[in-house]
């Protein structure tokens, strides 16, 4: 069964650049897309970007100037950078898979199908 | 950016109940809708794909229903760990959008 296991800092400064690390075990990272997905304490999900194993990526246009996102699939891990952080980037950091499926017949569709447990974030001087 | 409204907010239930959480697009998705679980402290997990369509393992008390821009997501028969939050999602456009939640909460 895959697991996805975040890490990385849980305390990091304002204005410094937030770097986190998603583990997969279980299943092959190849041919997959992954994606990072963020919650501020009692506050609903917000979705920061997605990867593919061959590295192309794409991010949330809210987040895209800040965002960078890569994958080692020799270590069987992709990794999330966000630059220039503010308080209001505090909070409990996902990584997920982000299954997609296209039968050939209509637009392809996706779901987040197996999650990290979670990494919280705080940004504080 | 697509809206997801999720109704209501928070809900209060008995085990045993039947209940039914709405969420709404703002614009059509057709059935490109998800839903998911979430355990306090723990991360979502996913129960219901492309409206309708159970996730492996999960148990066929939870049914999805709906297409353009209204689903449900109901539990025949509320068992003791079912309450929880309880999140829809469009997959339809990027970027993927959620619904604020519904926290099911016991009577």
């Amino acid at each position: 069964q895959m697991q996805l296991q975040e890490s990385g800092p849980g305390l990091v400064k304002p204005s410094e650049t937030l770097s986190l690390t998603c583990t997969v075990s279980g299943d092959s990272i190849i041919s997959h897309y992954w994606t990072w997905i963020r919650q501020p304490a009692g506050k609903g999900l917000e979705w920061i970007g997605r990867v593919y194993s061959s590295g192309s990526s794409r991010s949330s246009p809210s987040l895209e100037s800040r965002v960078t996102m890569s994958v080692d699939t020799s270590k069987s891990l992709f990794s999330l950078r966000l630059a220039s952080v503010t308080a209001a980037d505090t909070a409990v950091y996902y990584c997920a898979r982000d299954y997609f499926y296209d039968d050939g017949d209509s637009q392809p569709n996706n779901w987040f199908d197996s999650w990290g447990p979670g990494i919280l974030v705080i940004v504080s001087s | 950016d697509i809206q997801m409204t999720q109704s209501p907010s928070s809900l209060s239930a008995s085990v045993g109940d039947r209940v039914t959480i709405t969420c709404r697009a703002s614009q059509n998705i057709g059935t490109y809708l998800n839903w998911y679980q979430q355990k306090p402290g723990k991360a979502p997990e996913l129960l219901i794909y492309a409206a309708s369509s159970l996730q492996s393992g999960v148990p066929s008390r939870f049914s999805g229903g709906g297409s353009g821009t209204d689903f449900t997501l109901t539990i025949s028969s509320l068992r003791p760990e079912d309450f929880a939050g309880y999140f829809c999602q469009q997959s339809y456009s990027a970027p993927p959008t959620f619904g604020q939640g519904t926290k099911l909460e016991i009577k």
